[in-house]
């Protein structure tokens, strides 16, 4: 059964502190991706990967890095958090990059309220 | 400019009826398509897909049509079922797209018993 897990479901930070969000996949994917949800604007995509050590900005980087240094994992970095980083956030992976028929198979979600 | 549109934020049906939640999309090479179901606290999961070289394709109680022509897709849920209530995703790919999924803002389906 296919499956990726995030580190934590629920996460409470304070203003301008660093937060790590960790995501891990068992299926051997090339491809993962960051994405935020917000209520109205739907999924928005942060970052993604194609391969270990490659990375590529989405929709709205700003606020973010990422780091993937091994296959299986993909890490979301919040410099210095804020309050408008408040949200949703989902890890997804995806087993090819050059097919468009490319199911993303999500986690479970980080709920982050920075305070 | 989405290229992914939802324009209905939410939907209430009765139970045992039809859901049609509607998507409609701008750009013309996208060639596949694909509808996520999201509960509350949880990550959208799969629910169902068609490529751009078929117009309808079925599983259970879902059924999604293509339009190719009027760059609109639908997801029908017949019947409706309490547990269909969510958030629904539609989703494309292709066309530029870098292999990536382009996702409308989603439409909440709630089924009243």
């Amino acid at each position: 059964d296919v499956k990726v897990t995030q580190s934590s479901r629920y996460l409470v930070k304070r203003t301008g502190e660093k937060v790590f969000l960790e995501c891990v996949q068992d299926m051997d994917h090339e491809n993962m991706f960051w994405y935020r949800q917000d209520p109205g604007l739907g999924l928005r995509l942060i970052y993604f990967s194609y391969d270990v050590k490659m990375k590529e900005k989405g929709d709205i980087p700003e606020g973010y890095s990422v780091s993937r240094e091994k296959k299986e994992r993909f890490s979301l970095i919040l410099e210095s958090a804020s309050t408008n980083q408040t949200s949703m956030y989902l890890c997804a992976s995806s087993l090819v990059s050059d097919s468009p028929y490319n199911e993303q198979f999500f986690g479970p979600g980080t709920r982050l309220t920075v305070l | 400019d989405q290229q992914v549109k939802q324009n209905s934020p939410s939907l209430s049906v009765q139970e045992g009826r039809i859901s049609i939640l509607n998507c409609d999309y701008t750009n013309s090479m996208f060639d596949y398509f694909l509808w996520y179901k999201k509960y509350p606290a949880e990550g959208p999961t799969f629910l169902i897909s068609i490529s751009s070289i078929k117009d309808k394709n079925e599983d259970g109680r879902f059924t999604v049509f293509l339009n190719k022509s009027a760059k609109h897709l639908s997801l029908h849920i017949v019947p409706s079922q309490p547990g269909d209530s969510a958030v629904y995703f539609c989703a494309a790919s292709g066309g530029g797209s870098q292999g990536n999924l382009i996702f409308g803002k989603g439409t909440k389906l709630s089924v009243k018993p």
